[in-house]
């Protein structure tokens, strides 16, 4: 069974800085896809960014970007020019590509909470 | 406004109550899902929905009942429930099962059980 873990349960960083969030998981498959979600205080998941584990290049949305590394099985996310909207929990998960029982399953870590200070 | 609605945002109840709590999408999508987000936990799938039809269910326990009466509402019928029930319920819908396609979330209902 595919696993997520994430060893940082807390993060800060000043405003304007970088952070980077870690993540590692465990699989057997060779094909599947990873996400950054953000849960901030209003409690709503917020997709961050998504990785699909057969395309090299690191995904990257505006401030936020990845550092997949398959062969180590990490994903971690960088966040550049921290804002104070920044600071939420920040979940790892792994998605499987096949289909069958656990389709359409997320396998979450336990979140990293990110403080973000002025 | 988020496409994913749920109702009520709060709910206390005690161990012999029966509630629901209710999900709406207002996207289109076809695919409805329950998680739990417990506190130090990760977030646990409960119940997956596809074209109404239940596809999954993680052996949740039995006093938690899931209903999806078409592609747009999701409810989760609750009766007799522990202590340690109490946590945050957490609906998502998506677009089929590809993958790739990101889940979307509401923004949860705290239940606490007395």
């Amino acid at each position: 069974a595919q696993t997520v873990t994430q060893s940082q349960p807390e993060m800060s960083v000043q405003e304007a800085e970088t952070v980077t969030l870690s993540c590692t998981y465990d699989t057997s498959e060779s094909d599947y896809y990873l996400f950054w979600y953000k849960q901030p205080p209003s409690r709503q998941m917020i997709l961050v960014i998504r990785q699909e584990a057969y395309k090299q290049q690191n995904a990257t949305e505006n401030r936020f970007s990845v550092n997949f590394q398959k062969a180590a099985k990490s994903f971690s996310l960088k966040i550049s020019d921290s804002q104070l909207g920044d600071a939420a929990m920040y979940f790892c998960a792994y998605r499987t590509q096949n289909y069958g029982g656990s389709q359409g399953n997320l396998i979450f870590g336990k979140g990293t909470k990110l403080s973000v200070k002025p | 406004e988020t496409g994913v609605t749920q109702t009520p945002r709060h709910l206390v109840m005690g161990m012999t109550n029966k509630k629901s709590l209710k999900c709406e999408q207002h996207l289109g999508h076809n695919a409805m899902y329950w998680y739990k987000q417990s506190a130090k936990k990760p977030l646990e799938l409960m119940f997956v929905y596809s074209l109404e039809e239940r596809v999954e269910n993680n052996s949740v326990p039995s006093r938690f009942s899931p209903e999806c009466p078409n592609s747009s509402h999701l409810f989760l019928h609750l009766h007799t429930l522990q202590p340690e029930d109490s946590a945050l319920y957490l609906c998502a819908s998506s677009q089929g099962f590809s993958g790739f396609q990101p889940q979307h979330f509401g923004d949860g209902t705290r239940l606490s059980i007395l």
